[in-house]
Order: structure tokens, then C-alpha cells, then sequence
């Protein structure tokens, strides 16, 4: 099984700043790598997909990065809505999908 | 409106089964297959299972295997997951999800339902 490990578990960063979150896998998944948003009581909601390209109706400031075993998610100029839990997921060794344990991204 | 909704929470006694439902609306339910994710209290979102609503295939990950059964109603457009055997670890939120293109698998998944919370609990 293929492990996603993301960090940090917690990340503390201004309005209107810039976050950076990580992404690992214990091994190559190329590009089939997913971010997904989660705010308390709703549905998540795919942001990035393919490693890099964003979702409809999701706005530029999120921007995804990488491939292979190392992947980011950079969200610029936060806004309000934006802090929230952050999942990555790879799907390239489906039918087994793995999901990492979350980013909580707060505001400071 | 392109939407997954899902059945309200329930509370389940160690060993019961539970049966959540997922209808879907806005698009051709049988073009998607459905998977199933839950969420466990401190933990990271976990893969289930998926089932293909045009013919009923089903795949289970290896512990969710003869403990899950996913089945549809197509002429309701609506997906359900039951589970036996509950325990105090099946307390999550258990969530439908939909894959991105139609007609296959092993892509990310792009529309989620709210997810139905189920404590099991003595």
C-alpha cells in the first residue's frame, strides 16, 4: 500500500499570506495525485487533480506542484474561506486509493 | 443541480449493521461509478470501496472485504453501503463520492456527498 504522508499536520498562516503545504508518497505515483478541501460539516471538495490542474471553478491562488513522490499545494493571498483541512490522495495504484492524514490549515 | 445526498446519521450498537444510502441528482447516475470514503475521528480519510451503478460491479478494499456490501437502484439513482459486524472503529463519517470521468475508473474524485455520521456505540 502506498503511504501518503503530509505535512505539516498543522499550519498557521495570516490572511492575505501565502501557505505551503507538502505531500510524500512512499513511492512513485507520477502525476495521478489529488487535493481536496474539507471545511467541518460539508463535503470536501476536489481542488487540484493530475498533480497540477485545478478543478472547475476553483480559483488560481491554489496551485499544485510536483511528481513522482513529491508533491505541493500553494494557496496565495488567503482568504477567510480558505482555512480548512487539506487532503491529498494519489489514485495511480487504484483500486487502491490512499489519502494522506490531513493538513489543518488556521489562521494565525 | 449535480449533488450526492446521503442518508442521515445513525447510531448503532457493537455487532448491528448499518445501511446508508446516496442519491444522485443533476447527472446520468450510471455514467459515474461511486466509491465509498469514511473519516475517523482522528484519523485520515480511508478508501472503501467503489461500484460501477451500470452493472453493479463492485470492488472492496482488502478489510472492508465480506464485511461491505454496495448495491444501486438505478431507477432511483441512489447507491447504498452496508455494513455488518460494526464496532466502536466503524465511528466515522462515511462519505459517497463520484469519479471524474465517466465510464471508468481510477481517476480523483470530483463531487462528494455531506457524508452520514455513524456511532456505534453501547
Amino acid at each position: 500500500e502506498i503511504v501518503m504522508t503530509q505535512s505539516p499536520a498543522t499550519l498557521s498562516v495570516s490572511p492575505g499570506g501565502r501557505a505551503t503545504l507538502s505531500c510524500r508518497a512512499s513511492q512513485s505515483v507520477n502525476d495521478n495525485l489529488a487535493w481536496y478541501q474539507h471545511k467541518p460539516g460539508q463535503a470536501p471538495r476536489l481542488l487540484i487533480y493530475g498533480a497540477s490542474t485545478r478543478a472547475t471553478g476553483v480559483p488560481a491562488r491554489f496551485s499544485g506542484s510536483g511528481s513522482g513522490t513529491e508533491f505541493t499545494l500553494a494557496i496565495s493571498s488567503l482568504q477567510s474561506e480558505d482555512f480548512a483541512v487539506y487532503y491529498c490522495q494519489q489514485y495511480d495504484k487504484w483500486p487502491m486509493y490512499t489519502f494522506g492524514l490531513g493538513t489543518k490549515l488556521e489562521i494565525k | 443541480q449535480v449533488q450526492l445526498v446521503q442518508s442521515g446519521a445513525e447510531v448503532k450498537k457493537p455487532g448491528a449493521s448499518v445501511k446508508v444510502s446516496c442519491k444522485a441528482s443533476g447527472y446520468t447516475f450510471s455514467d459515474f461509478y461511486i466509491h465509498w470514503v469514511r473519516l475517523a475521528p482522528g484519523q485520515g480519510l480511508e478508501w472503501m470501496a467503489w461500484i460501477n451503478p451500470n452493472s453493479g460491479g463492485t470492488f472492496f478494499a482488502e478489510k472492508f472485504r465480506g464485511r461491505v456490501t454496495m448495491t444501486r437502484d438505478t431507477s432511483i439513482n441512489t447507491a447504498y453501503m452496508e455494513m455488518t459486524g460494526l464496532t466502536s472503529d466503524d465511528t466515522a463519517v462515511y462519505f459517497c463520492v463520484r469519479d471524474r470521468r465517466p465510464n471508468m475508473v481510477g481517476d480523483a474524485f470530483d463531487l462528494w456527498g455531506r457524508g452520514t455520521m455513524v456511532i456505534v456505540s453501547s
